[in-house]
């Protein structure tokens, strides 16, 4: 099965960037998903990127994929205190023979300091 | 519009009781996953429904879990004898499988089994 890692802590500046990483085993995955859950709340849809791109661009994300080595990263521009949350990285297999199901990584906390 | 709808947002159980846990999937959508964090865990999934076809439930962690969808939308998680270990946040999500295959996450029902 799939496995996905990130790093457990991430600690910025307000105004600084942040870049949240994460690795996965499963080359067949198709769309690559960016979560986020702020305390006590659900999961919120932040991004995801298709597999056969490089870099997608939304607002202040920046997801960048390089496929061949199995690492996706999110970049946070100009981060804000309610940036602070825990971000998943969750690949599928949307499309393919799982029907999307995701598998979560454990999840970066990300703190932003004012 | 409406999103994903959960009950009972908590729920406290004695060990060995059964626990039914509900999910409203958003109006159209065809797909709808359980899935259960926990802080051993972290996010796992559970099982998925995609319109008529069999439901996979791959995740399921033992006999006991079982999950009906009637009429193609409400979802019902039921726990039979309940473990301590049963002890998460049950999320459900939906979306449409295929094409980029979004899940868009309820809010959770937290279940403690004492």
């Amino acid at each position: 099965g799939e496995d996905v890692e990130q790093s457990l802590f991430l600690s910025v500046r307000e105004g600084d960037s942040s870049v949240i990483n994460c690795t996965y085993t499963d080359s067949s995955s198709t769309y690559l998903y960016w979560y986020k859950q702020e305390p006590g709340a659900g999961l919120q849809l932040l991004t995801y990127i298709f597999s056969n791109m490089d870099m997608k661009q939304d607002q202040r994300l920046t997801v960048l994929l390089n496929k061949k080595d199995k690492h996706l990263s999110l970049r946070i521009a100009d981060t804000q205190t309610g940036d602070s949350a825990i971000y998943f990285c969750a690949p599928s297999d949307a499309g393919g023979t799982s029907y999307g199901k995701l598998t979560f990584g454990q999840g970066t906390i990300l703190t932003v300091h004012p | 519009g409406a999103g994903v709808s959960q009950s009972p947002s908590n729920k406290v159980t004695e060990k060995g009781k059964d626990v039914e846990l509900r999910c409203d999937p958003i109006s159209g959508h065809t797909a709808l996953y359980w899935y259960r964090q926990s802080l051993g865990q972290g996010l796992e999934f559970l099982i998925y429904f995609q319109g008529n076809s069999a439901p996979d439930k791959s995740g399921l962690p033992s006999d006991r879990f079982s999950a009906e969808r009637t009429g193609g939308s409400v979802s019902t998680l039921t726990i039979q004898r309940t473990q301590q270990e049963d002890s998460a946040v049950y999320l459900c999500a939906s979306g449409t499988s295929g094409s980029s295959g979004e899940q868009f996450f309820g809010p959770g029902t937290r279940l403690t089994v004492l």
